[in-house]
């Protein structure tokens, strides 16, 4: 079965570059999600669309911006990259059915992203 | 608000034994409960979930997880432990009718010894 796609699998940056994660979700599934996990850390959630609006926010600093196109993939986009953004991004995707959203969203294998 | 808590960070059993492993949350309306696992350098991959009705799940490797909602727990357990299942062990939730926003505890690390 298709599985979430996430690329690069592997990224590395230096500081004050910028980079962009794609995420493609499984085929028929509307909403995305993005989770940051840190080393050694529990995954925190960044940010989520459904239907390509923005549909929840977490803690995604103010340098970092996503979207979700029309073929509902969707790309995470970090500006001014900090030594602190070093973390496994995780994308997630998930299926609104019956008049509320699935319950379970499927993972991607992550994007893990070194600034040096 | 949901949480979830996760007691101990890092768990050791021999193999052949009982895993258990500790998760309660706080929430203010109906939660739905996860476990995830997570292997090194891996995605995160559903064990098992808890949304309505049987309060006892079974998930996929022989793990199980009980719903007590007197407790506000939901502890994952497996009978017998094997090598492969060394990893860490994430317990999430999310609310009812939301966005399917999962809050993650902070994980529980599995060792697996001989």
């Amino acid at each position: 079965a298709a599985g979430v796609i996430q690329s690069p699998r592997h990224l590395i940056k230096e500081k004050r570059e910028t980079a962009t994660l794609k995420c493609y979700p499984i085929p028929r599934h509307d909403t995305v999600y993005w989770y940051q996990q840190g080393p050694g850390q529990d995954p925190q959630f960044l940010i989520s669309f459904y239907e390509k609006m923005q549909s929840d926010k977490g803690s995604i600093p103010d340098r970092f911006s996503a979207q979700q196109f029309s073929d509902y993939h969707s790309e995470l986009n970090m500006s001014s990259l900090e030594l602190g953004d070093s973390a496994l991004y995780f994308c997630a995707s998930s299926l609104f059915v019956g008049g509320h959203r699935g319950t379970e969203a499927f993972f991607g294998q992550g994007t893990r992203l070194t600034v040096v | 608000a949901q949480s979830v808590t996760q007691l101990g960070s890092h768990v050791s059993v021999s193999e052949g034994a009982l895993v258990l492993l500790r998760c309660n949350y706080s929430s203010s309306v109906p939660p739905y409960l996860f476990w995830y696992v997570q292997y090194p350098n891996q995605g995160l991959q559903l064990l098992l979930k808890y949304t309505t009705g049987a309060t006892l799940v079974k998930g996929i490797n022989g793990f199980e997880a009980e719903f007590k909602k007197s407790e506000t727990s939901f502890h994952l357990t497996k009978p017998s432990a094997h090598m492969s299942d060394a990893a860490e062990y994430f317990c999430a939730v999310t609310l009812t009718g939301g966005g399917n926003k999962l809050t993650f505890g902070t994980g529980t690390q599995l060792k697996v010894e001989l």
